[in-house]
């Protein structure tokens, strides 16, 4: 049974450009949600996506996007890119919309 | 408006002794509670979790602790393992919403 991976690992991006963060689901697991932890801090929820389609966001502005395929793997889109966008992305799976998740290693994004 | 807090960022035990870490909440909706444990490039792992209509839940070395009128909960670890050396975050959450995580509390383990 393969857990959650997630790519790139580590990426530099300058203000203003956009990024793709991409997560696989562990085996089973339908729903995926996303999360940020900033420096020093516990992860924030983004947005959860279920069976495709968004289910919960967060307080992140629009501009903070994502996918869920039909494979469940997903995807997470930033545009515009800040300096305050530099953080730790967590992917997150789970069986169902359910409490228990399991997260893969992040994604670390620097932003210059 | 933080919603879940750990209010000790860091915490040393000496290994074989109890570890208790805290975590204190504002929202009264919340309904179950988790802890999970981070080690250092890797993502949070799921550790014990507690509903709230228990008080207590115990796994092995592990036990969660609930005070629902005092909106606070607890995980002892006992006895504690150099592997038990991690950051450990307080989570919760009502029905099927988003989990609200604390900031954390690194616990180290001093052999």
């Amino acid at each position: 049974e393969t857990g959650v991976t997630q790519s790139p690992t580590h990426l530099i991006k300058t203000r203003g450009q956009q990024v793709t963060l991409r997560c696989s689901s562990q085996s089973g697991h339908n729903t995926v949600s996303w999360y940020q932890q900033a420096l020093g801090q516990g992860p924030q929820f983004i947005f959860q996506y279920y069976r495709e389609e968004e289910n919960g966001r967060g307080n992140f502005p629009p501009r903070f996007s994502g996918l869920q395929f039909p494979n469940y793997s997903s995807e997470l889109n930033v545009n515009a890119l800040e300096l305050d966008d530099s953080a730790l992305y967590l992917c997150a799976s789970s069986p169902s919309v359910a409490n228990v998740l399991t997260f893969g290693a992040g994604s670390r994004l620097t932003v210059l | 408006d933080q919603q879940v807090k750990q209010n000790s960022p860091s915490l040393s035990v000496q290994e074989g002794r109890i570890s208790i870490l805290n975590c204190d909440y504002t929202n009264s909706m919340f309904d179950y509670f988790l802890w999970y444990k981070k080690y250092p490039a890797e993502g949070p792992t799921f550790l014990i979790s507690i509903s709230s209509i228990k008080d207590k839940n115990e796994d092995g070395r592990f036990t969660v602790f609930l005070n629902k009128s005092a909106k606070h909960l607890s995980l002892h670890i006992v006895p504690s393992q150099p592997g038990d050396s991690a950051v450990y975050f307080c989570a919760a959450n009502f029905g099927n919403e988003k989990l609200t995580f604390g900031t954390g509390t690194r616990l180290t383990i001093i052999p």
